[in-house]
């Protein structure tokens, strides 16, 4: 069965700092991946996604993602942080055809001033 | 465009009642999908319907029902309600089924006392 695992619950950074958030997959098919943000009392809103077009994957609000299909890993990153950024992050993978998207457990990023 | 949208945002009910939640889907989308987000988790797939016809389910026990009408809006059906059904219920909609980018409501809390 499909599994979507984010390392690390919280993570906190400093405003102008790297951001890095981990994901890992399990599939043997390689999936749609994708990772949303989620403000407080909020939806999810769709940040990228990975389709199998390119590896590196850029998304919105300077987020960016990489697909290394070796590591079965797409991690989340962004140059520099900002403070509104700060949200719940959710790492999601679904099957080609399939109807289910797996989301991981989430990562509350804090941004220190 | 109208987003998606959710009613009610919040409901209290008492255990063994029965609720019903509603969802709006975006124009054009004829694909809904409906969402358990407990408190610190990640949103939990309970059920799809595309095109007025149930299209895959989660791991949720019968009680949780649902239906999408001709205009592709959706309702979430839960009986017997249960403390533990206390969550924040998401509705997503989406052109088609698979990969396909899927649009998120606010969601509705829902407490079961």
């Amino acid at each position: 069965a499909q599994s979507v695992t984010q390392l690390g619950s919280h993570v906190s950074v400093s405003e102008g700092a790297l951001v890095l958030l981990r994901c890992n997959y399990s599939s043997s098919v390689p999936p749609y991946l994708f990772w949303y943000v989620q403000y407080p009392n909020q939806g999810l809103q769709l940040l990228l996604k990975y389709t199998s077009a390119a590896t590196l994957v850029k998304g919105i609000n300077g987020f960016e993602a990489e697909f290394k299909k070796s590591e079965t890993s797409f991690h989340l990153t962004k140059p520099s942080a900002h403070m509104s950024d700060a949200a719940e992050y959710f790492c999601a993978a679904g099957n080609t055809g399939g109807f289910k998207t797996i989301f991981g457990a989430g990562t509350r990023l804090f941004v220190k001033a | 465009e109208t987003g998606v949208t959710q009613s009610p945002t919040h409901l209290i009910k008492t255990r063994g009642q029965q609720v019903t939640l509603r969802c709006s889907s975006q124009s054009g989308h004829n694909t809904v999908s409906w969402y358990q987000q407990a408190l610190g988790q990640g949103p939990q797939f309970i059920f799809q319907y595309y095109r007025e016809e149930e299209n895959g389910r989660g791991n949720f026990p019968p009680r949780f029902s649902g239906l999408q009408f001709p205009n592709y809006s959706s309702e979430l059906n839960v009986n017997a309600l249960e403390l533990d059904d206390s969550a924040l219920y998401l509705c997503a909609s989406s052109l088609g089924t698979g990969g396909n980018e899927q649009f998120f409501g606010p969601g509705t809390r829902l407490t079961v006392l």
